[in-house]
């Protein structure tokens, strides 16, 4: 079975300094899915950023980052020029891509609180 | 174009009560996904269903939990005597078609339950 690890239970920043959120999986398969979400106080689950494996170029969306090393099974996310807006849990989830495929695998989350 | 829909987005019952929580999936979307969320951790899978079938109930506890997804209406989990392990936040999520390749999951805003 696969699991996901998040080591950090919390994180600060400051605003519009660089933060990394660390994310380790274990899986035995070669084809599947990262993914960072982001759930605000609202509890809504957010769509921040997506990696597939098959793919060597790390994700980029705007101020946000992934570092994927699939030999280590490390997917960690990285946010610049952090804004208040983004003091929220993220979770970080895992998707295989065979089979039904429909199951994301959560980490713990890491809350990370954005600082004047 | 309305996202994914959930309701009640708060519900409070008695232990041995039952709980029904509704999701609406996003307009298009015929693939549907309950995960759980307790307090402090991350979501996990529940089930998975297509319009009137049951695609992957492996996260699904064996007994006094049941999921639906009938040809009209909204998708229902329900939960026959709560008892207090039951409090948690419980996530819908729905997709266009199965998430093969690179769909993503657009949850709704979830629906907490409290049991006393």
């Amino acid at each position: 079975a696969q699991t996901v690890t998040q080591s950090q239970p919390e994180m600060s920043v400051q605003e519009a300094e660089t933060v990394t959120l660390s994310c380790t999986y274990d899986t035995s398969e070669s084809d599947y899915y990262l993914f960072w979400y982001k759930q605000p106080p609202s509890r809504q689950m957010i769509l921040v950023i997506r990696q597939e494996a098959y793919k060597q170029q790390n994700a980029t969306e705007n101020r946000f980052s992934v570092n994927f090393q699939k030999a280590a099974k490390s997917f960690s996310l990285k946010i610049s020029d952090s804004q208040l807006g983004d003091a929220a849990m993220y979770f970080c989830a895992y998707r295989t891509n065979t089979g039904t495929a429909s199951k994301l695998t959560f980490g713990t989350g890491t809350r990370l609180q954005v600082t004047l | 174009n309305a996202g994914v829909m959930q309701n009640p987005r708060h519900l409070v019952r008695r232990r041995g009560q039952e709980a029904r929580l509704r999701c609406s999936p996003m307009k298009g979307h015929s693939h549907v996904y309950w995960y759980r969320q307790l307090p402090e951790e991350g979501l996990k899978f529940m089930v998975y269903l297509q319009k009137e079938n049951i695609i992957d109930e492996s996260g699904m506890p064996k007994e006094r939990f049941s999921a639906e997804f009938p040809k009209e209406g909204p998708s229902i989990l329900r939960i026959q005597q709560v008892v207090r392990g039951d409090s948690a936040a419980y996530f819908c999520a729905s997709s266009r078609r199965g998430v093969e390749g690179a769909n993503v999951l657009t949850f709704g805003a979830g629906s907490r339950l409290t049991v006393l």
